[in-house]
């Protein structure tokens, strides 16, 4: 099985600042790699796919980059409806799996 | 636009069973392979089962294997999941979601309880 490891944990920006959050796969996933949004009592929403593919509807400001064992997801000027928990999840092999979660709040 | 509405989830005791379901509208129901994911309490994402789009390939969790089955009824465009000898470790919201690569769109999941 391959292991997704987020970092950091929680991460505190200002609405507007720049926002990084990394993704690190125990192996390879290539580009076979999604990042997810999830709020408070509402659906994950997919935000990329293909590691740097934005989804339909997506906002520029999301974009994601790697391949291999590292990604990034960066949010450049953060809104407030910003504010949630972001997963990375790999495709590239079964069991599908996600990391443990970003959580990104409110500094 | 797609539609996926979970139904199904509730209470049950440790040995139990459930079946879950999951409507789907607004795409070509059989030509997209569908997935359950889940989120325990305070815990992260978990994927636990997806199923091809004809339902001959399905693939599931190590946590779940020999105890979920996915299922699905292209005529009706539903989704099942049948979940026995449950275990407090299943209490979760089970979300359904289109695709078995990334998945897009999900549910609002429906919850599944088990306790004595």
């Amino acid at each position: 099985e391959i292991v997704m490891t987020q970092s950091p944990a929680t991460l505190s920006v200002s609405p507007g600042e720049r926002a990084t959050l990394s993704c690190r796969a125990s192996q390879s996933v290539s580009g076979n790699l999604a990042w997810h949004q999830q709020k408070p009592g509402q659906a994950p929403r997919l935000l990329i796919y293909g590691a740097s593919t934005r989804a339909t509807g997506i906002p520029a400001r999301f974009s994601g980059s790697g391949s291999g064992t590292e990604f990034t997801l960066t949010i450049s000027s953060l809104q407030p409806e910003d504010f949630a928990v972001y997963y990375c999840q790999q495709y590239n092999n079964w069991p599908r799996t996600f990391g443990q979660g970003t959580k990104v709040e409110i500094k | 636009e797609v539609q996926l509405l979970e139904s199904g989830g509730g209470l049950v005791q440790p040995g139990g069973s459930l079946r879950l379901s999951c409507a789907a509208s607004g795409f070509n129901f059989r030509s997209y392979a569908l997935s359950w994911v889940r989120r325990a309490p305070g815990k992260g994402l978990e994927w636990v089962s997806s199923i091809s789009g004809s339902g001959g390939d399905t693939y599931y969790a190590d946590s779940v294997k020999g105890r979920f089955t996915i299922s699905r009824d292209n005529s009706k465009e539903m989704l099942y999941m049948q979940m026995n000898s449950l275990t407090v470790e299943d209490t979760a919201i089970y979300s359904c979601a289109q695709g078995w690569g990334w998945f897009d769109p999900w549910g609002q999941g429906t919850l599944v309880t088990v306790s004595s």
